[in-house]
């Protein structure tokens, strides 16, 4: 089955830049989306179609695609940001619906 | 006020059944199609199975093919999820989300909080 690859931990200091990576054969083919998920919490979108911004979502969240990985980028890192973080994606026939492993960010 | 309430989780045996239910408020509910997603204790998210507007496009994970069923009715803006042949691997949050789009495209803005299947005897 397919499957989207994330690193299970990205640890950053304030004010840096936070940048977690997800890889799979399809995401030339399918977009790519990444959800915030704080514990407790249901899971918040703050980047969709690869690159776009919801509103409401603060400019520091951008994506980016080139080929096989898609990214998500968190400039001037704030502790709020600590959360679990998911991409997520379709199958290269888009008819199936999956998720990358998620990635704990750590505010040192 | 624009949200999506899941109902019907529950302490169920290994192999019995359970339905879960999602009440969509707000909205448009006919307009988009709706995922299941679930979250085990301590892991991550997983896709579980989607349903188009007009419930003429259903797609499952592999994980439940065969023993889930997806289903809508709009007149009553409810989702539903029939869940048998239940397994302690089933044990998970599961959340309710709504897709952008009429059809499956995999853009989930909106998500329930969520109701937890327990499954053991």
């Amino acid at each position: 089955s397919y499957e989207l690859t994330q690193p299970p931990s990205v640890s950053v200091s304030p004010g840096q830049t936070a940048r977690i990576t997800c890889s799979g054969d399809a995401l030339p083919k399918q977009y790519a989306y990444w959800y915030q998920q704080k514990p407790g919490q249901a899971p918040v979108l703050v980047i969709y179609k690869d690159s776009e911004r919801p509103s409401g979502i603060p400019e520091r969240f951008s994506g980016s695609s080139s080929g096989t990985t898609v990214t998500l980028t968190i400039s001037g890192v704030q502790a709020e940001d600590e959360a679990d973080y998911y991409c997520q994606s379709a199958d290269s026939s888009g008819t199936m619906g999956v998720f990358g492993g998620g990635t704990k960010l750590t505010v040192l | 006020e624009v949200q999506l309430v899941e109902s019907g989780g529950g302490l169920v045996q290994p192999g019995r059944s359970l339905r879960l239910s999602c009440a969509a408020s707000g909205f448009t509910f006919d307009d988009y199609a709706m995922h299941w997603v679930r979250q085990a204790p301590g892991k991550g998210l997983e896709w579980v199975s989607g349903i188009s507007w007009n419930s003429g496009s259903i797609g499952y994970a592999d994980s439940v093919k065969g023993r889930f069923t997806i289903s809508r009715d709009n007149a009553k803006n409810s989702l539903y999820l029939q869940m048998n042949s239940l397994r302690a691997e089933d044990t998970a949050l599961y959340y309710c989300a709504k897709d952008h789009y009429g059809d499956p495209r995999w853009y989930f803005d909106l998500w329930g909080r969520g109701t937890l299947v327990t499954v053991s005897s």
